[in-house]
């Protein structure tokens, strides 16, 4: 099976301006999660989908949204760009049901100027 | 709050040597706990996964050791490789109606020649 991918893998955009990330999940899996990782604050929760609907969500701002397709692919949304926002967005699919296992994508680098 | 603390920040071991990392954690409705391994500029991939109903488990070189009265669990590599320098996560979930992980802050492991 192919596994989880992320597009665009890098990303450069001014302080402002609003992004879009994607995901495809791993084929079968009905369950995305997104993360941000940064040096500062590693790895951290911030939205989860299952059936396009939220079904968690992390302490970030508004500014940080998301939503899930029926064929399970997934998008983020980051609006007016802070220069904090500059991290690695990790997607990371799952089957959902007796396991837990996520499957994580190699991530999207944004970089914020 | 931090609720899954990682140690050592970072760890040098000789090729061939054992290194331990530790994990605890503070949230008793954890039921998840696996391990993660991510080179620099790829997604973190999954490593090996314990539940609190077994006290060991063993896949290949890796092994989770897991105290459930003291809410530690610790990852050690045998044999340990060059190849096996990598930056290590530990990570727990509560499972149920969300797959959120929570991640520890990461340990740098640099296996000697």
């Amino acid at each position: 099976k192919a596994g989880v991918t992320q597009t665009p893998r890098y990303l450069i955009k001014t302080r402002g301006q609003q992004v879009t990330l994607s995901c495809s999940p791993i084929s079968g899996h009905r369950s995305v999660s997104w993360y941000q990782q940064t040096p500062g604050q590693g790895l951290q929760f911030l939205f989860e989908y299952f059936s396009e609907t939220q079904r968690n969500k992390g302490n970030f701002p508004g500014r940080f949204s998301g939503r899930q397709f029926s064929n399970s692919r997934s998008e983020m949304n980051v609006s007016t760009l802070e220069l904090g926002d500059s991290a690695l967005y990790l997607c990371a699919s799952s089957f959902l049901g007796a396991t837990y296992e996520q499957y994580f994508g190699p991530g999207t680098r944004l970089t914020v100027t | 709050q931090q609720q899954v603390k990682q140690s050592p920040q970072s760890l040098i071991v000789q090729k061939g040597g054992i290194p331990i990392i530790n994990c605890a954690y503070e949230n008793t409705a954890f039921d998840y706990f696996p391990w993660y391994q991510q080179f620099p500029g790829k997604g973190p991939a999954l490593l090996i996964a314990i539940r609190p109903d077994v006290s060991e488990k063993k896949e290949g070189r890796f092994t989770i050791s897991f105290n459930k009265s003291a809410k530690q669990f610790s990852l050690h590599i045998m044999d340990s490789q060059p190849g096996d320098s990598a930056t290590y996560f530990c990570a727990a979930s509560k499972g149920g109606a969300t797959n959120k992980l929570i991640f520890g802050t990461g340990t740098l492991l640099a296996v000697q020649p």
